[in-house]
């Protein structure tokens, strides 16, 4: 149980276009999904907080307008990086938790690589 | 100081080698500790709790000193698998997570 999906699994996209990432909760409701980036050899930076149906809660330094976060549904959650950058290259990863935020399961993770 | 620190290593033990490593953590009004492993390049598991009393799973074992402020993990009989990096998250409230940055753990036959 407690699987999450992420899709794509990897990306490329030119400079200035937008990406969109999905993350699923398959077997479990998932009342908050948080997003996190991973740069090679450092440790997860949380980016987002997201319940159902609310705004997001973003980290100090996170741009909003940049990295748009939507909650539509309990399964649900994407992240839309708007006008990529290759710094914006990164691993992106979600994770789900049915009961606040402990015990989050992590999808597989989206390796976006802009050019 | 960072609020959450753990020893990058690498730790390179043989194979049947018991193997601790410690995360200190700098909030004394930290909740909650967890224990994930993460391979290469995948996602984040979560390996175990870490509860004030100390738990064990099988050949883990971790432990929280909060008068210290750290907490630890303990493998024992370590099996080639168990190479990866493992990351301590650290609850500073509902609200605040922090993921250590790693120790990477290489186990030789």
């Amino acid at each position: 149980g407690a699987v999450v999906s992420q899709h794509p699994s990897w990306v490329i996209c030119k400079s200035g276009t937008s990406v969109k990432i999905e993350c699923r909760s398959l077997d479990f409701q998932a009342t908050t999904m948080f997003w996190y980036r991973q740069f090679p050899k450092q440790s997860l930076m949380l980016m987002a907080t997201s319940n159902e149906g609310s705004k997001a809660t973003y980290e100090q330094g996170v741009e909003k307008d940049k990295f748009l976060i939507n909650h539509a549904s309990l399964t649900l959650s994407t992240l839309t990086v708007t006008s990529a950058h290759p710094e914006d290259s990164s691993f992106y990863i979600c994770s789900a938790s049915w009961e606040g935020p402990y015990e989050q399961y992590f999808g597989p993770g989206t390796r976006l690589t802009v050019t | 100081r960072k609020e959450v620190e753990q020893d990058p290593g690498p730790f390179n033990v043989p194979e049947g080698a018991t193997v601790a490593f410690n995360c200190t953590y700098s909030n004394s009004a930290s909740q909650s500790f967890f224990w994930y492993r993460q391979d290469c390049r995948k996602e984040p598991k979560l390996l175990m709790s870490v509860y004030s009393s100390g738990n064990e799973d099988g050949r883990f074992t971790a432990q929280l000193n909060r008068a210290s402020q750290y907490i630890s993990l303990l493998i024992r009989d370590s099996k080639l698998s168990d190479s990866a990096t493992y990351l301590c998250v650290v609850y500073s409230s509902a609200s605040k997570i922090i993921f250590g940055s790693g120790t990477r753990l290489s186990i030789r036959p």
